[in-house]
């Protein structure tokens, strides 16, 4: 089993729509999430951390249930310029040789159309 | 504010041939990464060093090797490239465990191997 699982997508949605992506981890004792994008032909790009209460940027809501094991997304208001892969991110924090690495989920893309 | 900076962006290899992809950073942190990206895979660990002079293998270390000079540089070597090493590769690095986890990408490396 992946580490990391997320809906590949697309997702094709009009401006102004709410869209919600979400994400499975399989370790329960991970420590660290995160929601990368991805632009296409670009490096990933920090989009936010996620915490455990809950967090918001602007437009975005990123929300961990640890209790079931995912991670979920919320953009309200699509823009255009939204349009991109968004990657779900997961540090497992294990002992040992993996401590410290992130876990990549496949991505799941994002088209937003006028 | 350079970050992650990796060279070649771009390479063309004939099979047997070898190269080294290099990467350096300037945000003072310890722990680096070499990533592959393929079509439909996603982000896929290959090399991973939490510090200077340690090195631990991810996901997909064949065929490649690698080498942390210093806290600021992590390479990565085809010693006799193949064409399944087709890929882009992403260097990145992170703050853990001093500072967060979340990691800071490279531009990236676009390997062509026939």
């Amino acid at each position: 089993r992946k580490e990391v699982e997320q809906d590949p997508g697309p997702f094709n949605v009009p401006e102004g729509a709410t869209v919600a992506f979400n994400c499975t981890y399989s370790n329960s004792a991970s420590q660290s999430f995160f929601w990368y994008r991805q632009d296409c032909r670009k490096e990933p790009k920090l989009l936010m951390s996620v915490y455990s209460s809950g967090n918001e940027d602007g437009r975005f809501t990123a929300q961990l249930n640890r209790a079931s094991q995912y991670i979920s997304l919320l953009i309200r208001d699509s823009k255009l310029s939204d349009s991109a892969t968004y990657l779900c991110v997961v540090n497992p924090g294990y002992r040992g040789s993996t401590l410290g690495r992130l876990y990549f989920g496949r991505g799941t893309q994002l088209t937003v159309w006028p | 504010n350079a970050g992650v900076t990796q060279t070649p962006k771009f390479q063309v290899l004939k099979t047997g041939q070898s190269m080294t992809l290099q990467c350096a950073q300037d945000m003072n942190h310890n722990s680096m990464y070499w990533y592959r990206q393929d079509p439909g895979m996603g982000l896929r660990l290959i090399y991973y060093s939490a510090s200077e002079g340690t090195t631990d293998k991810g996901e997909v270390p064949n065929g490649y090797n690698v080498s942390r000079l210093n806290k600021r540089e992590f390479s990565l070597r085809l010693e006799s490239a193949a064409p399944s090493q087709t890929s882009v590769y992403f260097c990145a690095s992170s703050g853990w465990p001093d500072r967060g986890t979340e990691a800071f990408f490279g531009q990236g490396t676009r390997l062509t191997v026939v």
